[in-house]
């Protein structure tokens, strides 16, 4: 049992540039989430999906687009990457229900130059 | 939609002594409010968490309170210890019309336990 599983790790992106930051799940959680964390600041709440299919918008979803395919990946693509993007991303899961304990990837270090 | 506001930003103790960090939150439907304690370059991890039927809950050294009516909660640890050190967050968990869980986090608290 891996919990969530994010890659990659850390990654510098040119302005402009695209990529994909992968998170999956292995406990069968209904809930995945996308946090954002910069430096000396909270987490805010990207994207969200409740289930295979079924994704919403946080607080801050601009530049970002999530797709939850199956129950275990909720992979989020970032399009035309800018500086303002640079930050910790975290993905974090819930089973739902009264099972609302968030289990957290071990986070993705991004760099936008 | 729910605003969640920590307090203090930093905090500084000495070893032994009590750190207390407090939240309000916006959104009177908010029914679940967990803690939790990152580490330097570590995952977010729950620490203790308080439903809204529950005024107070205890675990070893830590304890969370709620006042419902204020809407407001606080985080209590007790003979504090350097391997307390850390950013805590608190947040605020409400369940829409729709039956959606949606999950807000407050600033963070930096906890720093002088030896």
């Amino acid at each position: 049992n891996a919990g969530v599983t994010q890659t990659p790790k850390f990654r510098i992106l040119k302005i402009g540039q695209s990529m994909t930051l992968q998170c999956a799940q292995d406990m069968n959680h209904n809930y995945m989430y996308w946090y954002r964390q910069d430096p000396g600041m909270g987490l805010k709440l990207i994207y969200y999906s409740v289930g295979a299919g079924i994704t919403d918008k946080g607080e801050v979803p601009n530049g970002y687009n999530v797709s939850r395919s199956t129950t275990e990946d909720f992979p989020l693509r970032l399009e035309l990457a800018a500086p303002s993007q640079t930050s910790v991303y975290f993905c974090a899961s819930s089973y739902g229900g009264a099972r609302e304990k968030l289990f957290f990837g071990s986070g993705t270090q991004l760099s936008v130059l | 939609g729910e605003n969640v506001e920590q307090h203090p930003s930093t905090l500084s103790v000495q070893e032994g002594d009590s750190a207390v960090i407090k939240c309000t939150y916006s959104d009177s439907a908010s029914n679940y409010f967990p803690w939790y304690k990152q580490e330097l370059g570590k995952r977010p991890q729950l620490i203790i968490d308080i439903r809204s039927n529950v005024g107070e809950k205890k675990d070893q050294r830590i304890a969370v309170t709620l006042n419902k009516t204020a809407k407001h909660f606080s985080l209590h640890i007790t003979e504090t210890q350097p391997e307390d050190s850390a950013v805590y967050f608190c947040a605020a968990l409400r369940t829409n019309s729709g039956g959606y869980q949606k999950v807000t986090f407050g600033t963070g608290t930096k906890l720093q336990v002088i030896p």
